[in-house]
């Protein structure tokens, strides 16, 4: 099935610096990359997504990249605060793999004010 | 805009014991999926249905069943609970005709086997 790679596993950053996570993915049909924050015994919370005939996507103060022939894909958060200090995830979905979503293992964002 | 909801939010059960955990999609998505989230873990796909047949399995034991039922409304049944069960449980509905089928999650089910 489809793999995805998540690093780094914890980040750090100071109130107003910007925090990137990165992932890799195995499955080349895999077209939807979709990002998640997650606090603690809640709900995956979409926070943005990207789709395979895009390479970039913002919204306001996030931003993900895709690079298809690398088979990665990246997480920008920019002037964190510390709202932001949560799980990220992200995921890719592929139509080989009846489009169920494959997680990475979790990124815990800290955000030092 | 109506979301995913899943019943009960808690729940409790003992060793050994049976569970059944409920999901109700968005209306009109045909499409549900079970993720099963232990503590500090990542989600995984336990099972998904799409028209009410079952289109794709993961890691779900023996011991787990599921079914869609005509309302679209999916069951996810645990027998045998064991201590390695206590999770959250998500569900996800999304609708087929959307060519990046994009999930939409409910609250989840915190199941904990004493």
């Amino acid at each position: 099935g489809e793999n995805v790679e998540q690093h780094p596993s914890t980040l750090s950053v100071q109130e107003g610096d910007s925090a990137v996570i990165k992932c890799t993915y195995s499955d080349s049909a895999s077209n939807y990359f979709p990002w998640y924050k997650q606090e603690l015994g809640k709900r995956p919370q979409l926070i943005i997504d990207i789709r395979s005939n895009v390479g970039e996507k913002k919204d306001q103060r996030i931003a993900v990249t895709l690079n298809k022939t690398a088979k990665h894909f990246s997480l920008h958060i920019t002037e964190t605060q510390p709202e932001d200090s949560a799980v990220y995830f992200c995921a890719a979905s592929s139509p080989s793999y009846d489009y169920k979503l494959s997680f990475g293992a979790g990124t815990t964002v800290t955000v030092r004010a | 805009a109506a979301g995913v909801i899943q019943s009960p939010r808690h729940l409790i059960k003992e060793k050994r014991e049976t569970a059944t955990l409920k999901c109700y999609p968005i209306p009109r998505h045909d499409t549900v999926y079970w993720y099963q989230q232990g503590p500090g873990q990542d989600p995984q796909f336990l099972i998904s249905f799409y028209e009410k047949m079952q289109s794709d399995k993961g890691s779900i034991p023996d011991r787990f069943s599921a079914q869609q039922f005509s309302d679209y409304h999916s069951e996810l049944n645990m027998s045998s609970l064991e201590l390695g069960d206590s999770a959250l449980y998500f569900c996800a509905s999304s609708l087929s005709a959307d060519p990046y089928n994009e999930q939409f999650f409910g609250p989840g089910t915190r199941l904990t086997v004493l």
